[in-house]
């Protein structure tokens, strides 16, 4: 079925490091591809988003490239603060278009020390 | 917009007690989601409506789980009798279909079954 993978954590980091955090996928058809983040004691929020290939999706520093020849959307940003520290989901729409739910992966604990 | 609201934000109940929670969508939205997280399992998608009809409550655990929505700005999610395994916090989740699958998550309810 369709899935996400995305690279264990935690991931720790320096401030001003570079920051990847891998996320690859599984599915039959074309689905839209998601970057959610959750800070301490909140609910997920929207980070970034590319719905086709080689779309970029950007926002607050972080992008994601939609590669569909290696099926991957892996997050990145050039220099993390302290206050990146936060747990990042990738996650898909159904590929095909039938239901709006999301297919979410476990989640990639981030934490940036100053 | 308030965003998607829900109520309680901390709940503690004792084992075999009945459990409610609430959640307000954002207006307009015409499919809601109900998630359960635990470090464990990580994010669970319990069920689903959209235009108030559940249409995948693939996910509930089990029989003691029940989610309602009587109209389109409110839905209730009960657990009876509640099970100390059953700790967790709990997301609602609400989208516009054709508004490109994006979720917006409440703040969540803590649960804490003793």
């Amino acid at each position: 079925g369709d899935s996400v993978t995305q690279m264990e954590g935690p991931v720790t980091l320096s401030e001003e490091a570079f920051l990847t955090i891998n996320c690859t996928y599984t599915a039959t058809g074309y689905p839209s591809l998601f970057w959610y983040v959750q800070y301490p004691g909140e609910g997920l929020q929207l980070l970034l988003k590319a719905t086709k290939a080689d779309d970029k999706g950007s926002n607050k520093g972080f992008e994601a490239t939609y590669r569909k020849e290696t099926t991957s959307f892996h997050l990145e940003k050039g220099s993390v603060q302290v206050s990146d520290s936060a747990v990042y989901f990738c996650a898909l729409t159904d590929p095909w278009g039938a239901t709006n739910k999301l297919i979410f992966g476990t989640g990639t604990l981030l934490a940036v020390q100053p | 917009d308030a965003g998607v609201i829900q109520s309680p934000r901390h709940e503690v109940t004792e084992m075999g007690q009945e459990v409610t929670l609430r959640c307000k969508p954002i207006s307009g939205h015409n499919s809601l989601f109900w998630y359960r997280q635990t470090m464990m399992r990580g994010l669970e998608l319990l069920i689903y409506f959209n235009n108030n009809v559940p249409i995948d409550d693939s996910g509930m655990p089990e029989d003691r789980f029940s989610a309602k929505m009587p109209n389109a700005s409110f839905s209730t999610l009960k657990i009876q009798p509640s099970e100390p395994r059953d700790s967790a916090v709990y997301f609602c989740a609400s989208s516009l279909e054709g508004g490109g699958n994006i979720q917006y998550f409440g703040a969540g309810t803590r649960l804490s079954v003793l």
